[in-house]
């Protein structure tokens, strides 16, 4: 299947500091990208879609100006977590659907295990 | 608001035993359903779908049943094996996975040797 990367695969950042977490689709071109967030022994929780090339949609209950969103390439999207606070401490997951596969599965990253201290 | 949602949080069966994960939905306007398998650390891997024009899938060692008139979908896992440990979670879609995905919560699957 095609493959969708996530990096870093953990970061560990101080209160109060921003975390850029990257996306990227390798082996297909990714019109749609998805975020979510997935906290210990729960389920995974859609924060945004994001489109290349135009603004995220946000859920409700997301703040997007605390999740900042860009999808300025097809093949990758940054979600930046702005003045982290421990709260925010998740695992963090993007999952992207592309040219070819429209209407069918998105592919998941590995995720992105965030600790803020 | 609408989700999917979950049967049993933890299921143990025996090593070569069938396994069968439940999930309801209640969201009357889904028209695409997923099960994926989770290991410990890491994302969400793709096993099964189904769209709602349809009412059972096979794929190799799994089968996902879909029963609209309950709003309830299965998977069913054969000859079960170690490597199968992991959560399980349904995830519903409007559109044909067009949009994000609304997922279960989850089921713990624990193999016995």
């Amino acid at each position: 299947g095609a493959v969708v990367s996530q990096h870093p695969s953990r970061v560990i950042c101080k209160s109060g500091t921003s975390v850029k977490i990257e996306c990227r689709s390798l082996d297909f071109q990714a019109t749609t990208m998805f975020w979510y967030r997935q906290f210990p022994k729960q389920s995974l929780m859609l924060m945004a879609t994001s489109n290349e090339g135009s603004k995220a949609t946000y859920e409700q209950g997301v703040e997007k100006d605390k999740f900042l969103i860009n999808h300025a390439s097809l093949t990758l999207s940054t979600l930046t977590v702005t003045s982290a606070h421990p709260e925010d401490s998740s695992f963090y997951i993007c999952s992207a659907r592309g040219f070819g596969r429209v209407g069918t599965e998105a592919f998941f990253g590995q995720g992105t295990r965030l600790t803020v201290v | 608001g609408e989700s999917v949602g979950l049967h049993l949080p933890t299921l143990s069966v025996q090593e070569g035993d069938n396994s069968i994960i439940n999930c309801a939905y209640s969201n009357s306007a889904s028209d695409y359903f997923i099960w994926y398998k989770q290991e410990s650390g890491k994302g969400p891997q793709f096993i099964i779908d189904i769209r709602s024009n349809m009412d059972k899938r096979q794929g190799q060692r799994v089968t996902v049943l879909l029963n609209k008139t309950v709003k309830h979908l299965s998977l069913q896992i054969a000859a079960t094996q170690p490597g199968d440990s992991a959560v399980y979670f349904c995830a519903e879609n409007i559109g044909g996975g067009a949009d994000g995905l609304t997922f279960g919560k989850g089921t713990h699957l624990i193999i016995q040797p």
